[in-house]
């Protein structure tokens, strides 16, 4: 069965950084797009990056251009967001996703929560 | 951003009963739109791709239609374990974008 563990999440005041990882088991890591897609506490979803299998093209949401920094480790099965300049409207679970078009396979996410 | 509008905000529905949930697209996403099931306290589950495709594992209650613009969900006959809010998704261009939900409830 396909295992996507995230880690990293947590409280974080505004303009804090947070670095979010995802570790991969049974599952074909390096031949998927990757992406992460956050959920605000009571809202809808949103894509916010994805990452090419290589790690050659990278994509991000607006809101989040400049600020957050997607990538991924083939060798160690891992996919990570580096999260830079946090604000209030960041707060949110955080969800590693398999697919870069649709959403295959999801973690089961992590808490970012930005507050003072 | 193509921005996708799903009706009705909430659906009541007793078990049993055909369910029939409406995503709309403000541009053509051509076929390139998915389909999610969320429970409380979980993640997203894919069930539908390609706009009719359903994803490994999902019983056959479940169907989708449409392209370009308009898509409709169908549960044929709803059970206890479908009670869940169900999200819309293109695929067609970046950024990907999902529709606000519609919650599934019992009637």
């Amino acid at each position: 069965e396909v295992q996507l563990v995230e880690s990293g999440g947590g409280l974080v005041p505004p303009g804090g950084s947070l670095r979010l990882s995802c570790a991969a088991s049974e599952f074909s890591f390096s031949d998927y797009y990757l992406s992460w897609v956050r959920q605000a506490p009571g809202k809808g979803l949103e894509w916010v990056a994805n990452i090419k299998q290589d790690g050659s093209e990278k994509n991000y949401v607006d809101s989040v251009k400049g600020r957050f920094t997607i990538s991924r480790d083939n060798a160690q099965n891992s996919l990570y967001l580096q999260m830079n300049s946090l604000r209030a409207e960041d707060t949110a679970i955080y969800y590693c996703v398999g697919g870069g078009w649709y959403a295959t396979y999801w973690g089961q996410g992590t808490l970012v929560t930005v507050s003072s | 951003e193509i921005v996708m509008t799903q009706s009705p905000a909430t659906l009541s529905v007793s078990p049993g009963e055909r369910a029939t949930l409406s995503c709309r697209a403000s541009q053509s996403v051509s076929s390139k739109l998915a389909w999610y099931q969320q429970k409380p306290g979980q993640a997203p589950r894919l069930l539908i791709y390609g706009a009719s495709t359903r994803a490994t594992g999902i019983p056959a209650r479940f169907s989708g239609s449409g392209s370009g613009t308009e898509f409709t969900l169908t549960i044929s006959s709803l059970q206890s374990e479908d009670f869940a809010v169900y999200y819309c998704q293109q695929y067609n261009n970046w950024p990907r974008t999902f529709g606000q939900g519609t919650k599934v409830e019992i009637k």
